[in-house]
């Protein structure tokens, strides 16, 4: 079983969707989640952090679950820019924090 | 903030020769990162440094790479020989701290012929 897994997509979804993206992770002991955007052919860029409580930035929400162990990223009014492979990071924890990455799902925004 | 800066942009290069790619990670930050990026197999993380010391380099595919923080602010990631399977993108990430996330710089893409 991979560490972080991701449903690869393609979501292809039309302008004001909402879409939705989760991601596993198989470390009961990880520590620290976030989700980064990558464009084509550009570097991963973070999108935001995932808290325990669950966080809200403008039209993206991220929530954790600890007890089912995925975390999942909630994309609201969906624009043409929002087209991109989303990855997330799961800091695995032994001794020193080694950050995970998944595959990343990839979403094509249609007008 | 200069970002993290990463060089050359783009390397080709013929099979068996040495490759070295370098970084700058962000002022103040006290771990880096290297990854490698391909279609088949995502982001994969090569070695990370803290403190300027290696900590973890189990993502090191064989002897033909290392790497190297001799300060603060450069790291050294060196293939030889390379290979046509080394082609990638290799992205360096570095950050003050685990729960701060990561920035990353623009990447090498390297080529392998």
């Amino acid at each position: 079983r991979k560490e972080v897994e991701q449903d690869p997509g393609p979501f292809n979804v039309p302008e004001g969707a909402t879409v939705a993206f989760n991601c596993t992770y198989s470390n009961s002991a990880s520590q620290s989640f976030f989700w980064y955007r990558q464009d084509c052919r550009k570097e991963p860029k973070l999108l935001m952090s995932v808290y325990s409580s669950g966080n809200e930035d403008g039209r993206f929400t991220a929530q954790l679950n600890r007890a089912s162990q995925y975390i999942s990223l909630l994309i609201r009014d969906s624009k043409l820019s929002d087209s991109a492979t989303y990855l997330c990071v799961v800091n695995q924890s032994g001794g020193s924090y080694i950050p995970t990455f998944g595959r990343g799902t990839s979403l094509i925004v249609h007008p | 903030d200069a970002g993290v800066i990463q060089s050359p942009r783009h390397e080709v290069t013929e099979m068996g020769q040495e490759v070295t790619l370098r970084c700058k990670p962000i002022s103040g930050h006290n771990s880096l990162f290297w990854y490698r990026q391909t279609m088949m197999r995502g982001l994969e993380l090569l070695i990370y440094f803290n403190n300027n010391v290696p900590i973890d380099d189990s993502g090191m595919p064989e002897d033909r790479f290392s790497a190297k923080m001799p300060n603060a602010s450069f790291s050294t990631l060196k293939i030889q020989p390379s290979e046509p399977r080394d082609s990638a993108v290799y992205f360096c990430a570095s950050t003050p701290a685990a729960n701060y996330g990561y920035t990353f710089g623009s990447g090498t893409r390297l080529t392998v012929v």
